[in-house]
Parts: C-alpha cells; structure tokens; sequence
C-alpha cells in the first residue's frame, strides 16, 4: 500500500509565527486530503487537495502530485491552531486512506 | 445538518462482551468507514462501505464486523472484545473516494 511519511513529527511556534508542514508519498494519488485534530479529539478536514493549490484564511495547501509530496502553510499561528494535523492520501480506484503520523503543533502565547 | 453522530462517546466493556458501536449520517452519502487511532499510530482503516449493501475489509478488520442496510447508518459491532481493541473509533463518510471525508466525534473504547 501507499506509505505516508509526515515531517516534522513536532513543532513548538511562538504565537503569530508561521510554518510549513510537510507530508510525502510513495506512489500516485487520487485523493490527498489535510485534517486538524484539536486537543478534544475531533478531525476537522482541512482541505481535499489531491494537486495544485488552495487557501482558505490563514492556511494554504499545495500538492506536488507528480514529485509526490504536499505542503501545508499557517500564517500567523494562534494558540487554537495547536494539535495534530495529518496527511491522509488513497491511490487511484482505492476506498483506503491511509493516514500519516501526524505533525503534533503546538502554538504557545 | 448533523453531519456524522457517532454513538456512544465513551465506553468500557468487559473482555469477552459485545457491542455495537453506532454510526449516522444525514448527508447522503454513500461511502463511510470505521478508522481506530491508537497513540503513534495515526488512523488506521477497519472497514468500509461503498453504499447500501456493500462492505469491505481494511487494514485491520479482525474482531470486527460491519453491515450497511441503509445509506444513513454504518454500525461496527465488536463480537467479543479484547484489551487490544482498547482505542479510539472515528466513523467517516464521503461523497465518494475522490472527495474530502467528515468525521464523527470519536468513540473512546476501553476493554477490561
């Protein structure tokens, strides 16, 4: 199966700072989506975004689906962007997404 | 909308009973799947279902049984539990593969 590999696995960003995190993947893709699990547990979906760009607010994604990588940009950190975000891809014809590790943020004031 | 209700939000059973754990969703949507999430593991797919009638395995789909009978609903019954099956469960649903997932709150499962 595809494997997915997120960098880095943490990151410690004083409040108003920006970063990119990084998710890279071992074969073609026809899904390719972002989620945020906040500290209560719930996965919110971020973007569905299997190439090219999108932004919505202070976050953007891009996919480089023929180098097989994707970014993920927050601009202007806030404590609530802090949590567990994960990369989740499936190949062509496939229902599984598989999920990464996960890049565990934390934004401090 | 509701979006996906997982019920119940916190469980602990005893080793060797059963349960259901209960899935909805009110968007009509045909593909939903089980995931569990277990600390270092990320999400890992159980089972699917790719509309009414249909169902699949995932990565680990032992000691887990799943039907779909209605779009609406996705029940996950664990036969008969086991501490390994001590987890998270997250239920999902899409238009389809090519589309973006929601997610239900979580059930934390806890076998004794």
């Amino acid at each position: 199966g595809i494997q997915v590999e997120q960098s880095p696995p943490d990151l410690i960003l004083q409040e108003g700072a920006n970063s990119t995190l990084r998710c890279n993947f071992s074969d073609s893709v026809n899904n390719l989506q972002w989620f945020h699990q906040n500290p209560w547990g719930q996965l919110i979906n971020l973007f569905y975004i299997p190439s090219g760009t999108k932004q919505n607010g202070r976050l953007s994604a891009t996919t480089v689906a023929t180098e097989r990588y994707s970014l993920l940009y927050i601009s202007s950190s806030q404590t609530t962007d802090s949590g567990v975000y994960f990369c989740a891809v499936s190949g062509a014809g496939s229902y599984q997404l598989t999920f990464g590790k996960g890049t565990k943020l934390s934004v401090i004031p | 909308n509701a979006g996906v209700t997982q019920t119940p939000k916190f469980q602990v059973l005893k080793t060797g009973q059963s349960m259901t754990l209960q899935c909805a969703q009110d968007m009509n949507h045909e593909y939903m799947s089980w995931y569990r999430q277990d600390p270092g593991m990320g999400l890992r797919l159980i089972h699917y279902s790719v509309g009414a009638g249909i169902t699949d395995q995932g990565e680990v789909p032992n000691g887990y049984n799943v039907s779909r009978s209605t779009t609406e609903d996705f029940p996950l019954r664990l036969l008969s539990a086991a501490p390994s099956q001590t987890s998270v469960y997250f239920c999902a649903s899409s238009l389809s593969n090519t589309y973006g997932y929601t997610f239900g709150s979580g059930t934390r499962l806890t076998v004794v």
